[in-house]
């Protein structure tokens, strides 16, 4: 079945140190996106790709990095210099790159600062 | 990005139906979803609408789009109490690239 798939499910990371998030999708899909939840706050756009070797910034991408280069995978990089990183990571993509037609999501990896 | 608005929560009994509103504030808005999320998973489309379109009904979910109003519903009729869940609208401008959300209406159904 085609999908898209987050891992790890759940995260755990030191103060200072960098963590990287997995997510590979199997939908031929072109764009590629990463969104931050936070109780009350909605979801919150990070990065998001369109084609592979490109991507753009999102709302809130300080203290974040990514790559797109494959078409199936982009994976975010949670740096030492974001200050809050505990949150709910939600990658998701589209067929196209203007996601007319909406996202398809995967399952969310949580990230927790130990 | 331009806000869509939504309240936080409701709550129906089983059997009833729900309506969750939903305001956008960007004129430009061209497509508009809903989103079901539940606890601990990703979102799930629900259905989609674009703004020249009224209506749109798909089995127990029926979504109303008042463009002038800037106003979109969504209702789920015979609401059950799997349909707790939070609720996500969004939109996006016919010239967006990525879509923008609400902060979600968390639908508590009883029995």
């Amino acid at each position: 079945d085609g999908g898209i798939t987050q891992s790890p499910k759940y995260l755990f990371r030191k103060e200072g140190q960098n963590v990287t998030l997995s997510c590979e999708q199997n939908l031929n899909h072109d764009a590629m996106y990463w969104y931050r939840q936070d109780p009350g706050q909605g979801l919150r756009l990070i990065y998001y790709s369109q084609i592979v070797n490109d991507f753009q910034k999102g709302d809130i991408a300080e203290g974040y990095s990514v790559s797109r280069e494959k078409k199936e995978s982009f994976p975010l990089t949670v740096t030492s210099a974001q200050k809050n990183p505990t949150a709910f990571y939600l990658c998701a993509s589209s067929i196209g790159t203007e996601a007319n037609y909406g996202y398809t999501f995967g399952s969310g990896t949580r990230l927790t600062v130990v | 990005g331009e806000d869509v608005e939504q309240s936080l929560f409701l709550s129906v009994r089983e059997g009833d139906s729900s309506v969750i509103n939903c305001t956008y504030t960007d004129s430009s808005s061209t497509y508009l979803y809903w989103y079901k999320q539940e606890p601990g998973a990703g979102l799930q489309l629900l259905t989609y609408i674009f703004s020249n379109m009224d209506m749109k009904q798909d089995q127990r979910l029926t979504v109303l789009l008042n463009k002038k109003d800037k106003h979109l519903s969504l209702r789920i009729a015979d609401t059950q109490t799997g349909d707790s869940a939070i609720y996500f609208c969004a939109e996006k401008e016919d010239s967006g690239y990525a879509l923008n959300f609400g902060k979600g209406t968390s639908l508590l159904v009883t029995p």
